[in-house]
Formats: C-alpha cells, sequence, structure tokens
C-alpha cells in the first residue's frame, strides 16, 4: 500500500517564526511531489511542486526534496497568521499531470499573533 | 480566467439514492481527477478521465461511475448511496498527456447522506 506520512499536529509557531513541515512517503518510484494548503472548510490549493533532489524556493516558501531517505518538507519563512491552515502533501507516481496523487492526512499549522 | 468549477456547492441525499456531480476543468485542461475527502482525512483519489476515458482508478467500489465529455467537463455519479460517502468531493483538472503540470483543484461539493 502506497502512503504518504505526515504528522497530524497542530504545529503552532510565533508570528514571525519558520514553519517546518515534514512528510515521508513509501514508494520509491515517486516522481512527482507537492504541498496544497487548505483552509477550514475550503478545497487544497498548491503551494509547491518540485520534481528533484533538493530544495525549491518561492517567495516565503521552500520545498526540500530528498528522494533517497524519501523525505518531503515545506519551510515556512516569516510565518503569518493567514498561513494558519492545514498543509497537505501529495506525491504521484508520475509527472504530476497523469495519474493519481496519494495524499498524506495533513498538518494543521497554527501561528500565533 | 475561471478556474476548475464544480457544481452543486451543497447536496443533501438519503441513504439509497443517486447523485450526480459535475466538473468543468480549467481552460486549456483536459484531465479531470475526482478525489473523496472525508472529515480530517486527505483527498483519496477515485478516477481520471483523459481523452473522454477513464484512464486510472483509486479503490473505489463501481457504485463511483464517471463520465468526460468533448468539452472535457466530467461528471462523478454515485448509485445506492450510504451514510459513508458523506464527504467533500474534489475535482481537479490538468494538462493531459505526459505532462508535468500540477492538478488543480476545483472548490469542491460537500454531500451529505441522511
Amino acid at each position: 500500500q502506497k502512503e504518504v506520512e505526515q504528522n497530524s499536529g497542530p504545529l503552532s509557531v510565533p508570528e514571525g517564526a519558520i514553519a517546518s513541515l515534514n512528510c515521508t512517503y513509501s514508494d520509491r518510484g515517486s516522481q512527482s511531489f507537492f504541498w496544497y494548503r487548505q483552509y477550514s472548510g475550503k478545497s487544497p490549493e498548491l503551494i509547491m511542486s518540485i520534481y528533484s533532489n533538493g530544495d525549491k524556493e518561492d517567495g516565503r516558501f521552500t520545498a526540500q526534496l530528498n528522494k533517497a531517505s524519501q523525505y518531503v518538507s515545506l519551510l515556512i519563512r516569516d510565518s503569518q497568521p493567514s498561513d494558519s491552515a492545514t498543509y497537505l502533501c501529495a506525491v504521484s507516481l508520475y509527472g504530476g499531470s497523469q495519474g493519481n496523487l496519494i495524499f498524506g492526512k495533513g498538518t494543521k499549522l497554527s501561528v500565533k499573533p | 480566467d475561471a478556474g476548475v468549477t464544480q457544481s452543486p456547492t451543497h447536496l443533501i441525499k438519503t441513504r439509497g439514492q443517486q447523485v450526480t456531480l459535475r466538473c468543468s476543468p480549467k481552460s486549456g485542461h483536459d484531465t479531470v481527477s475526482w478525489y473523496q475527502q472525508a472529515l480530517g482525512q486527505g483527498p483519496q483519489f477515485i478516477f481520471q478521465y483523459y481523452e473522454e476515458e477513464e484512464r486510472q482508478r483509486g479503490n473505489f467500489p463501481d457504485r463511483f461511475s464517471g463520465h468526460q465529455f468533448p468539452n472535457y467537463s466530467s461528471e462523478l455519479n454515485v448509485n445506492a448511496l450510504l451514510l459513508g460517502d458523506s464527504a467533500l468531493y474534489l475535482c481537479a483538472s490538468s494538462p493531459g498527456g505526459s505532462s508535468n503540470q500540477p492538478q488543480h483543484f476545483g472548490d469542491g461539493t460537500r454531500l451529505s447522506i441522511l
């Protein structure tokens, strides 16, 4: 059974701090990795995609991928109260467009003013 | 540029009934995937449609069926509804073929079974 594991949290950080979210996956053949943000009662919103080992930065967000350790992380710098949401890690065996995304249960992040 | 649109927003049904949910993909996208998200869980993949055919299917019973139309819009049908089918149903679209583009989600349909 292909699995994606995340710490459910809640993860609580003060405003302005760095939030670190982690994800591990079971299928070594996974090719594409995504972070989605989901506010309560809303649908998932894509934040980052990463396909190769290393770091990828976009504004305050940095995704890190280590395929050897089967580990993906998301760093949020200068965290804001508006970042409070559930963050979903998703993995695919294919390119992002094809086939299914396998999601973790999500990590709930709370940023305290 | 309209994103992924889903209808209806909310739906209440009773056990044993049938339901049809609809999805229009983002402009330029021809692949539609459907997911079920139960409360407190991550989305679970139901199936994906590309070129009007089911390309891949998750671990859902055949009470769940779908269709894709020539304009790339899609329907999800669920027969013989069970209480456990209560969930947020999400449609995601993406460019097809071997594209490496990510899937983008619509706002979802919240289905409640009484």
